[in-house]
């Protein structure tokens, strides 16, 4: 199994609150992306990143920021957070772009009251 | 943005039965790939193809370019086969991840 691993796996949080997720991989992989899976809707891309400090946007970025200052670490922030961003959060990386295999993490359960 | 779309939703069949699972896509693209995500919710990779088939112990994955049509066949299926099944797909070169199907629920029983 590809070495990844996210954090926290299960939270609970307030309408209004921040909310950090983190992404941390041993593999040394370049690319990093973040999922939202919904019922009815699939997984979704977030963001995702392409090297230290380079990050670009997905699908459904509103309300969500990342960050990545180390290649083994990407961050997704909900700066306030929302009912509709109740959702499991996958993070997945690449070695490199195009077709290639991703590797997914484990997955976050976050729910939004 | 390409769309995806999987066949069927659900899908419950007796243990040994053949297995097929459809993806078309409308968009050409660079890869497609399977998933398969259990209960407890991990996604794992099955295969990545960008042409012809592969084949890894029970299950075959095929893809028609032309056609933008890919199948997942799982052969003497069994219950712990029970799962979602995923189809994503890569476009063109870039990095920005993958454009997923919304799943086939497989149920197979003993």
């Amino acid at each position: 199994d590809a070495g990844i691993t996210q954090s926290p796996r299960h939270k609970v949080t307030e309408t209004g609150t921040p909310v950090t997720l983190r992404c941390h991989q041993t593999e040394n992989h370049r690319y990093m992306y973040w999922y939202r899976q919904d019922p009815g809707h699939g997984l979704r891309l977030i963001h995702y990143s392409y090297g230290v400090k380079d990050t670009d946007k997905g699908e459904v970025s509103d309300g969500y920021s990342v960050s990545r200052s180390k290649t083994e670490d990407f961050l997704l922030t909900l700066e306030s957070a929302t009912s509709s961003q109740t959702s499991v959060y996958f993070c997945a990386i690449s070695v490199e772009q195009g077709a290639k295999e991703q590797y997914f993490g484990p997955g976050t359960r976050l729910t939004v009251t | 943005k390409n769309e995806v779309e999987q066949s069927p939703q659900n899908l419950t069949a007796q243990e040994g039965e053949f297995i097929t699972i459809n993806c078309s896509y409308s968009v050409g693209i660079s890869a497609l790939h399977w998933l398969q995500q259990h209960p407890g919710g991990g996604i794992v990779s099955l295969f990545m193809l960008s042409s012809g088939k592969k084949k890894h112990g029970r299950l075959i994955a095929t893809i028609n370019i032309q056609e933008k049509h890919s199948s997942l066949h799982i052969t003497a299926s069994h219950p712990r086969d029970s799962a979602v099944y995923i189809c994503a797909v890569l476009e063109g070169g870039g990095a920005d991840g993958l454009t997923f199907g919304k799943g086939t629920h497989l149920i197979i029983q003993p």
